[in-house]
Parts: C-alpha cells; structure tokens; sequence
C-alpha cells in the first residue's frame, strides 16, 4: 500500500508557465513533507519542504503548499524554465525531517518545452 | 551544502558474486545512514537504516543476509550485495543526515548480468 502518491507520471509545461506537481498521502503520522528533484543516474537533490504547521512555504520559484485535512501538498514552480526538466519527488516523514527514513512517492517526469 | 559521496557510480558484476557499495559522508558525521532502492520508473523504496556501532535495521520485505550493511565509523556506511542475482540490478542510493536534512549520495547502478 503505497503512503504517498504521485498520480501522475509525467507532465508537460510550456517555458516561462507554471507547473504544479501534486502529491497525497494516507498515514497521519507524516507530518514533514519534501521534495527532490533528480536527474538520470543521480542521487535526489533537495528542493523545498515543509512542516504540518505550516500550509505553504516559498524559495525563490519554488512553493510548496500543504493541505493537511486532504492530506494533500504540491509544489508549484513558476516561472518553469528548461533546467527544470527531471523527476520530482514527494517524500514524507515524522517529525525528526530528514533524521527518520523518507518515504518516497513514484516521481513525476517534468518535462519543459521551449 | 553538506556532501555525500557513494561509490562506485556503476558496477556491472557476475550473478553469484557480491558487490560492495560505500556510502561517506565528507565533511561531516553521520550517526545514521539510510539505504533506498529504485527500480526503473518506481519510488525510492528505503531498504535499511544503517547505525553507527550497531545493527542495521532493515524494512520489512529486505533480506538481510543478502544486504549486509555495515556502519563502521561515523562518516562511512557500506552495503554488500551477496550472491547478486540479475533481480537483485537497481539504482541503490545513500543518504546521510546532518540536524534534519538528509543528503544522497550520487547513485549506484548495479547491473547483474
């Protein structure tokens, strides 16, 4: 049984639009959310975050926002630019962040088009 | 940001051999390591956490015989595949944590032919 999902596998935006990544989970106990981004044959490197207290946090072009009650959280990016190109993942955890295990959704392939 | 560094990148080994992966954390300590799994187009699954100075303790379904890991000081975890079989071939990937943010290693393909 999958804990955190990625409904969609992969997505196309046009350069300089918004793109949103959405993700759900089911286990209460989450109550740290990240994301990644990875490219081909690299490990994860890390984007943004966010606690349960909060419903959204921003860095720079990146925002990630947090509906606790649908157990829902996306990450909008905007303006999209080609480098963003990659899988982006959503990963859960309990409190301790990073220190306990993520678990991880599939990915979703985000793919820029010019 | 901190850095992880997880060798070798690539190793393509026979089936009945076994591979060793190392994890090190560069410039900092790492109590504790984690090892994930991907299979193609899948999640990251996390197989083990790996303790300093202790056993690992491995997620449900990982045999642990065929996945030792070994944690011998605060900046190198390492992961022996035993006996690799061809579905034992995957992306294995290293994280260390430094207060609360995890860093992965680069990646290891391991293809088992």
């Amino acid at each position: 049984d999958q804990q955190v999902k990625q409904n969609s596998p992969s997505l196309s935006v046009q350069e300089g639009r918004i793109s949103i990544l959405n993700c759900d989970y089911t286990n209460s106990m989450f109550d740290y959310f990240l994301w990644y981004k990875k490219y081909p044959a690299e490990g994860p490197t890390f984007l943004i975050s966010i606690s349960s207290i909060k419903d959204k946090n921003e860095d720079g072009r990146f925002t990630v926002f947090l509906n606790k009650s649908a157990k829902h959280l996306s990450l909008h990016i905007v303006p999209s630019q080609p480098g963003d190109s990659a899988v982006y993942f959503c990963a859960a955890t309990g409190s301790g962040g990073g220190a306990d295990g993520l678990t991880f959704g599939k990915g979703t392939h985000l793919i820029i088009q010019p | 940001g901190a850095v992880v560094s997880q060798h070798p990148s690539r190793v393509i080994c026979k089936s009945g051999t076994s591979v060793k992966i190392e994890c090190r954390s560069l410039d900092f300590q790492a109590t504790t390591m984690f090892w994930y799994r991907q299979f193609p187009k899948q999640s990251l699954m996390l197989m083990a956490t790996s303790n300093e100075g202790s056993k690992a303790t491995y997620e449900q379904g990982v045999e642990k015989d065929k996945f030792l890991i070994n944690h011998a000081s605060l900046t190198l975890s390492t992961l022996t595949v035993t006996s690799a079989h061809p579905e034992d071939s995957s992306f294995y990937i290293c994280s260390a944590t430094m207060n609360t943010e995890a860093f992965f290693g680069q990646g290891t393909r391991l293809t088992v032919v």
